[in-house]
């Protein structure tokens, strides 16, 4: 079974902190992705990556960023965390192979802005 | 704008019905259709894939049919049961180098 992991369920940051989440996968899957999904705004990407060091902007890129130094793995980044992204955020993978692109996602994490 | 519109947003029923969930597409040039359950909190779960070449999908009580010529998918759930509650979203995966587009789901509630 395809497995996405993500670091951490539940998170509380302070204003202005930086804050990493990470996201593994244990497929081999060449494409990784980031949303964040708020009540009655659906989900959103945030980035995505299709290949190990690329990256794509999604629809909100604004106040993030990403890392992927390695295929299995894919960070997220709140350079300076806002109460505005408080949220839940979930990662997700795919195969590049149009004939089997299924979408897995990780088990999402709440995040908390104070 | 490539887009994907489920309606309705919510819909309760009672348990032991049949029911249809239904998701519209503004694109008939696509890749592949998904649908995903979401339990509240949770991430979601992958229910089926239909590719484009597939007219439908049948896991257990779950069948999923696509018509990209109208530009819509139907997932129906046979002999509905509390445990279905959730929240369901279609997403399609349209055709050129973009990300899948999603619905903004469709919350059903399963009556005992």
């Amino acid at each position: 079974d395809v497995k996405v992991t993500q670091s951490s369920r539940y998170l509380v940051k302070r204003t202005g902190e930086k804050v990493f989440l990470e996201c593994v996968q244990d497929m081999d899957h060449e494409n990784m992705f980031w949303y964040r999904q708020d009540p009655g705004l659906g989900l959103r990407l945030i980035y995505f990556s299709y290949d190990v060091k690329m990256k794509e902007k999604g629809d909100i890129p604004e106040g993030y960023s990403v890392s992927r130094e390695k295929k299995e793995r894919f960070s997220l980044i709140l350079e300076s965390a806002s109460t505005n992204q408080t949220s839940m955020y979930l990662c997700a993978s795919s195969p590049t192979s149009l004939e089997d692109n299924e979408q897995f996602f990780g088990p999402g994490t709440r995040l908390t802005v104070l | 704008k490539q887009e994907v519109t489920q309606i309705p947003a919510a819909l309760s029923v009672p348990e032991g019905e049949n029911l249809v969930l239904n998701c519209s597409f503004t694109d008939s040039a696509i890749y592949n259709l998904q649908w995903f359950r979401q339990d509240p909190g949770k991430g979601l779960t992958s229910l089926l894939l239909i590719q484009s070449s597939q007219r439908e999908q049948t896991s257990g009580r779950l069948n999923a049919s696509l018509d990209k010529s109208s530009g819509r998918s139907t997932l129906y759930i046979a002999a509905s049961q509390p445990g279905d509650s959730a929240t369901y979203l279609c997403a399609v995966l349209f055709s050129g180098n973009t990300p899948l587009v999603f619905g903004k789901g469709t919350r059903l509630s399963v009556i005992a």
